[in-house]
C-alpha cells in the first residue's frame, strides 16, 4: 500500500515568511508525529498526534511553530516567521496507534530559509 | 532524560568484509529500540525493532541484537547497496510515544 507522503518535498522562503507543510500518513494510522532533522544533527521529536488530538508537543522549539490535524488524517506543520535556523528536513511519521508501534517515515520537506 | 549514542560516526568497508555498528542508549524503562537505514535525501526505512534484552532480529544481511545497556547491528559480508546512514532510536515508557534517536553510523560499502 502506500506510504506517508508528504509536500512540497522542497520548499526555499524568505526569513520571516509563513510556511505550511503537509502529511498523508498511511491509511488507518492513527498516530502521527513530525520530526525534524538539521545538518549535524539527529532527528529531533516536534509533536505527536493520535487522532486529531496533540498529546505530546513538548518537542517544538518555539511559539511560532503550530501543527494541527484534522479528520484523524492529514497533518499540516505551520511555521510563522521563519528564520534561517529554520532550514532542515521536516520528516513525518505515523503508525498503527496500537502499543509498541513502529513509526514509518515519509521522504521529508526540505526547507531552506534564505 | 533519554540519550542514545551511536559509534562510530563512519565506517568504511571492503565489499565482503563484515562488522558491526554500536548502538548505545540510557533510558529510563525501555519500550522499544528501533533501527532505521537512511538514504541521502530520503526519510529513514524501518530496519527492526527490539523489545527486550537478549532479542535477536535478522534480515538478508542484517542481525540486531540487544542487550540492557547497548544494541548492536552486525552486517555480514556487505555489499554497496548496503551504503547508507545508519540510525538507532529508542522509545521509553516515561517519554510517550516520541522517538530518541542518536546521530546515526555512516556506513559505506566499497566494491
Amino acid at each position: 500500500g502506500a506510504g506517508v507522503s508528504q509536500s512540497p518535498s522542497n520548499k526555499v522562503t524568505e526569513k520571516g515568511k509563513d510556511v505550511e507543510l503537509r502529511c498523508d500518513p498511511i491509511s488507518g494510522h492513527t498516530a502521527l508525529y513530525w520530526y525534524r532533522q538539521s545538518l549535524g544533527q539527529g532527528l529531533e521529536f516536534l509533536i505527536y498526534f493520535q487522532g486529531n488530538s496533540a498529546p505530546d508537543k513538548s518537542g517544538l522549539p518555539s511559539d511560532r511553530f503550530s501543527a494541527e490535524r484534522t479528520g484523524g488524517s492529514v497533518s499540516t506543520l505551520t511555521i510563522q516567521r521563519t528564520q534561517q535556523e529554520d532550514s532542515a528536513v521536516y520528516l513525518c511519521a505515523s503508525s498503527p496507534g496500537r502499543l509498541k508501534e513502529t513509526q514509518y517515515f515519509g521522504p521529508g520537506t526540505r526547507l531552506l530559509v534564505l | 532524560e533519554d540519550q542514545v549514542t551511536q559509534s562510530p560516526e563512519a565506517l568504511r568497508l571492503q565489499e565482503g568484509e563484515s562488522s558491526s555498528l554500536n548502538c548505545s542508549y540510557t533510558v529510563s524503562g525501555l519500550r522499544g529500540l528501533f533501527w532505521y537505514r537512511q538514504d541521502p535525501g530520503k526519510g529513514p526505512e524501518f530496519l527492526f525493532t527490539l523489545y527486550s534484552a537478549g532479542e535477536e532480529k535478522e534480515k538478508e544481511r542484517l542481525k540486531a541484537t540487544l542487550t540492557k545497556k547497548e544494541s548492536f547491528l552486525h552486517i555480514t559480508a556487505p555489499k554497496p547497496e548496503d551504503s547508507a546512514t545508519y540510525l538507532c532510536a529508542v522509545q521509553a515508557w516515561s517519554s510517550g510515544s516520541r522517538l530518541t534517536f542518536g546521530e546515526g553510523t555512516q556506513l559505506t560499502v566499497n566494491p
